[in-house]
Protein backbone atom coordinates (compact mmCIF):
# COMPACT_ATOMS: atom_id res chain seq x y z
CA UNK A 1 0.00 0.00 0.00
CA UNK A 2 1.84 3.15 -0.97
CA UNK A 3 1.63 6.39 1.22
CA UNK A 4 0.59 8.26 -2.42
CA UNK A 5 -2.34 6.88 -4.44
CA UNK A 6 -2.57 7.49 -7.64
CA UNK A 7 -6.51 6.27 -9.61
CA UNK A 8 -5.16 2.52 -11.05
CA UNK A 9 -6.66 3.76 -14.48
CA UNK A 10 -7.69 6.55 -16.53
CA UNK A 11 -8.46 7.00 -20.66
CA UNK A 12 -9.75 9.30 -23.27
CA UNK A 13 -10.00 9.93 -26.81
CA UNK A 14 -7.27 11.66 -29.13
CA UNK A 15 -7.58 15.43 -28.49
CA UNK A 16 -8.97 15.31 -25.22
CA UNK A 17 -7.64 16.90 -22.10
CA UNK A 18 -7.42 14.15 -18.94
CA UNK A 19 -5.98 14.35 -15.23
CA UNK A 20 -4.57 11.99 -13.31
CA UNK A 21 -4.28 13.07 -9.36
CA UNK A 22 -1.66 12.05 -6.90
CA UNK A 23 -2.89 12.31 -3.14
CA UNK A 24 0.15 12.47 -0.39
CA UNK A 25 0.46 13.82 3.03
CA UNK A 26 2.00 16.83 4.71
CA UNK A 27 5.45 14.60 4.88
CA UNK A 28 5.73 14.28 1.04
CA UNK A 29 3.97 15.77 -1.47
CA UNK A 30 2.66 19.04 1.09
CA UNK A 31 6.17 18.99 1.55
CA UNK A 32 8.57 18.51 -1.26
CA UNK A 33 8.86 18.72 -4.96
CA UNK A 34 7.07 16.45 -6.93
CA UNK A 35 8.01 14.24 -9.26
CA UNK A 36 6.03 12.94 -12.81
CA UNK A 37 7.50 9.79 -15.13
CA UNK A 38 6.32 8.43 -18.05
CA UNK A 39 6.38 4.87 -18.61
CA UNK A 40 5.92 3.39 -22.21
CA UNK A 41 5.36 -0.64 -22.50
CA UNK A 42 8.70 -2.29 -21.70
CA UNK A 43 11.08 0.81 -21.31
CA UNK A 44 12.20 2.79 -18.31
CA UNK A 45 10.90 5.75 -16.59
CA UNK A 46 10.99 9.33 -18.34
CA UNK A 47 10.83 12.16 -16.73
CA UNK A 48 7.80 14.42 -17.70
CA UNK A 49 8.35 16.60 -14.55
CA UNK A 50 9.87 18.22 -12.17
CA UNK A 51 9.90 20.44 -9.72
CA UNK A 52 6.06 20.36 -9.20
CA UNK A 53 5.43 21.64 -12.94
CA UNK A 54 8.30 22.01 -14.77
CA UNK A 55 8.94 20.40 -18.46
CA UNK A 56 12.58 19.15 -18.74
CA UNK A 57 13.58 20.08 -22.39
CA UNK A 58 11.99 18.06 -25.38
CA UNK A 59 8.50 17.30 -23.16
CA UNK A 60 5.91 18.78 -25.25
CA UNK A 61 4.10 21.67 -23.89
CA UNK A 62 0.70 19.41 -23.62
CA UNK A 63 2.11 17.78 -20.76
CA UNK A 64 1.26 20.35 -17.45
CA UNK A 65 0.83 19.56 -13.93
CA UNK A 66 0.59 21.35 -10.39
CA UNK A 67 0.63 21.18 -6.65
CA UNK A 68 -1.82 22.02 -4.10
CA UNK A 69 -0.87 21.25 -0.22
CA UNK A 70 -0.65 17.22 -0.16
CA UNK A 71 -2.29 16.57 -3.39
CA UNK A 72 -0.43 16.89 -7.20
CA UNK A 73 -2.00 16.63 -10.65
CA UNK A 74 -0.94 15.87 -13.91
CA UNK A 75 -2.65 17.18 -16.69
CA UNK A 76 -2.31 16.09 -20.64
CA UNK A 77 -3.98 17.65 -22.81
CA UNK A 78 -4.56 17.00 -27.02
CA UNK A 79 -4.42 13.43 -25.83
CA UNK A 80 -2.20 11.27 -28.79
CA UNK A 81 -2.28 7.53 -29.10
CA UNK A 82 1.15 7.68 -28.22
CA UNK A 83 0.40 8.94 -24.72
CA UNK A 84 -0.97 5.75 -23.88
CA UNK A 85 1.42 4.62 -20.84
CA UNK A 86 1.85 4.18 -16.94
CA UNK A 87 2.15 7.18 -15.23
CA UNK A 88 3.78 8.12 -11.86
CA UNK A 89 4.17 10.76 -9.21
CA UNK A 90 6.39 10.93 -7.05
CA UNK A 91 7.88 12.81 -3.85
CA UNK A 92 10.93 12.60 -0.84
CA UNK A 93 9.35 11.81 2.33
CA UNK A 94 10.85 13.46 5.27
CA UNK A 95 8.98 10.64 7.21
CA UNK A 96 10.34 7.81 5.72
CA UNK A 97 13.22 9.62 4.98
CA UNK A 98 12.86 8.33 1.72
CA UNK A 99 11.24 8.94 -2.60
CA UNK A 100 7.93 7.34 -2.67
CA UNK A 101 6.00 6.74 -5.80
CA UNK A 102 2.44 7.13 -6.53
CA UNK A 103 1.18 3.36 -7.62
CA UNK A 104 1.05 4.23 -11.23
CA UNK A 105 -1.40 5.10 -13.34
CA UNK A 106 -2.59 2.89 -16.75
CA UNK A 107 -3.87 5.80 -19.27
CA UNK A 108 -5.35 4.36 -22.08
CA UNK A 109 -5.93 6.34 -24.96
CA UNK A 110 -9.41 5.07 -26.44
CA UNK B 1 24.14 12.46 -23.82
CA UNK B 2 23.60 10.95 -20.17
CA UNK B 3 23.55 6.99 -20.11
CA UNK B 4 23.50 4.73 -17.80
CA UNK B 5 23.83 0.76 -17.99
CA UNK B 6 22.88 -1.56 -15.42
CA UNK B 7 24.33 -4.94 -15.22
CA UNK B 8 24.66 -8.15 -13.09
CA UNK B 9 21.46 -9.14 -13.15
CA UNK B 10 20.34 -12.72 -13.71
CA UNK B 11 18.88 -16.06 -11.67
CA UNK B 12 19.69 -16.54 -8.19
CA UNK B 13 18.82 -19.09 -5.74
CA UNK B 14 16.90 -17.66 -2.53
CA UNK B 15 19.37 -16.45 0.14
CA UNK B 16 22.10 -16.09 -2.29
CA UNK B 17 23.41 -12.50 -3.01
CA UNK B 18 23.59 -10.70 -6.31
CA UNK B 19 26.00 -7.04 -6.49
CA UNK B 20 24.43 -5.06 -9.74
CA UNK B 21 26.82 -2.13 -11.22
CA UNK B 22 25.75 0.75 -13.03
CA UNK B 23 27.94 2.83 -15.93
CA UNK B 24 27.84 5.92 -15.99
CA UNK B 25 28.61 8.34 -18.38
CA UNK B 26 27.94 11.41 -20.31
CA UNK B 27 27.96 13.86 -17.28
CA UNK B 28 30.53 14.50 -14.34
CA UNK B 29 29.00 11.34 -12.01
CA UNK B 30 30.75 12.43 -8.94
CA UNK B 31 28.52 15.38 -8.48
CA UNK B 32 25.28 13.57 -8.86
CA UNK B 33 23.32 11.63 -5.83
CA UNK B 34 21.79 8.40 -7.00
CA UNK B 35 19.06 6.21 -7.03
CA UNK B 36 18.22 2.50 -7.37
CA UNK B 37 14.50 1.72 -8.01
CA UNK B 38 12.85 -1.40 -8.64
CA UNK B 39 9.76 -2.96 -10.81
CA UNK B 40 8.15 -6.30 -9.88
CA UNK B 41 6.65 -7.82 -12.87
CA UNK B 42 3.54 -6.35 -13.47
CA UNK B 43 3.54 -4.14 -10.72
CA UNK B 44 4.55 -0.53 -10.02
CA UNK B 45 7.81 1.77 -9.23
CA UNK B 46 9.64 0.97 -6.04
CA UNK B 47 12.26 2.85 -4.49
CA UNK B 48 15.35 0.78 -2.84
CA UNK B 49 18.15 3.48 -1.92
CA UNK B 50 19.93 6.71 -2.43
CA UNK B 51 23.46 8.14 -2.42
CA UNK B 52 24.83 11.44 -1.79
CA UNK B 53 27.03 12.31 -4.67
CA UNK B 54 30.16 11.89 -2.27
CA UNK B 55 29.05 9.02 -0.54
CA UNK B 56 28.60 11.26 2.77
CA UNK B 57 24.73 9.71 3.03
CA UNK B 58 22.84 6.88 1.97
CA UNK B 59 18.82 6.39 2.33
CA UNK B 60 16.73 3.00 2.03
CA UNK B 61 13.60 2.11 2.22
CA UNK B 62 12.81 -0.17 5.34
CA UNK B 63 12.06 -2.96 3.30
CA UNK B 64 15.60 -3.38 1.98
CA UNK B 65 17.72 -2.08 5.39
CA UNK B 66 20.47 -4.01 6.23
CA UNK B 67 19.76 -6.85 3.17
CA UNK B 68 20.79 -4.20 0.40
CA UNK B 69 23.96 -1.55 0.44
CA UNK B 70 23.99 1.31 -2.22
CA UNK B 71 27.87 2.49 -2.75
CA UNK B 72 29.37 4.11 -5.36
CA UNK B 73 33.17 4.24 -6.96
CA UNK B 74 33.47 8.03 -8.53
CA UNK B 75 37.06 7.24 -10.10
CA UNK B 76 35.02 4.35 -12.03
CA UNK B 77 32.00 6.48 -12.49
CA UNK B 78 29.72 3.40 -11.35
CA UNK B 79 27.17 2.61 -8.90
CA UNK B 80 26.85 -0.33 -6.94
CA UNK B 81 23.77 -2.18 -5.44
CA UNK B 82 24.70 -5.29 -3.10
CA UNK B 83 22.11 -7.31 -2.27
CA UNK B 84 22.21 -10.14 0.32
CA UNK B 85 19.74 -12.59 1.30
CA UNK B 86 17.49 -12.47 -1.57
CA UNK B 87 14.24 -13.36 -1.59
CA UNK B 88 11.30 -14.47 -4.31
CA UNK B 89 9.55 -11.16 -3.71
CA UNK B 90 13.06 -9.56 -4.70
CA UNK B 91 12.34 -10.54 -8.50
CA UNK B 92 12.37 -7.63 -10.50
CA UNK B 93 13.82 -5.01 -12.85
CA UNK B 94 16.11 -2.73 -11.03
CA UNK B 95 17.00 0.68 -12.67
CA UNK B 96 20.18 2.74 -11.12
CA UNK B 97 18.45 6.62 -11.81
CA UNK B 98 20.50 10.33 -11.50
CA UNK B 99 19.29 12.62 -9.54
CA UNK B 100 18.13 15.48 -10.20
CA UNK B 101 19.58 17.84 -7.33
CA UNK B 102 19.40 17.15 -3.27
CA UNK B 103 18.31 13.56 -4.18
CA UNK B 104 14.25 15.23 -4.20
CA UNK B 105 13.96 12.77 -7.26
CA UNK B 106 15.80 11.43 -10.75
CA UNK B 107 15.83 12.96 -14.08
CA UNK B 108 17.26 10.16 -16.03
CA UNK B 109 16.73 6.56 -15.91
CA UNK B 110 19.31 3.41 -17.05
CA UNK B 111 17.53 0.24 -18.88
CA UNK B 112 16.92 -1.92 -15.75
CA UNK B 113 18.35 -5.19 -15.46
CA UNK B 114 15.97 -8.36 -14.57
CA UNK B 115 16.63 -10.22 -10.75
CA UNK B 116 15.14 -13.57 -10.77
CA UNK B 117 14.85 -15.42 -7.16
CA UNK B 118 13.94 -18.43 -8.06
CA UNK B 119 15.32 -22.51 -6.49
Amino acid sequence: QSVVTQPPSASGTPGQRVTISCSGSTSNIGTDTVYWYQQLPGTAPKLLIYHNNQRPSGVPDRFSASKSGPSASLAISGLQSEDEADYYCAAWDDSLNGWVFGGGTKLTVL
Amino acid sequence: QVQLVESGGGVVQPGRSLRLSCAASGFTFSTYGMHWVRQAPGKGLEWLAAIAYDASNEYYTDKVKGRFTISRANSRNTLYLQMNSLKPEDTAVYYCAKDRSGLLGADQWGQGTLVTVSS
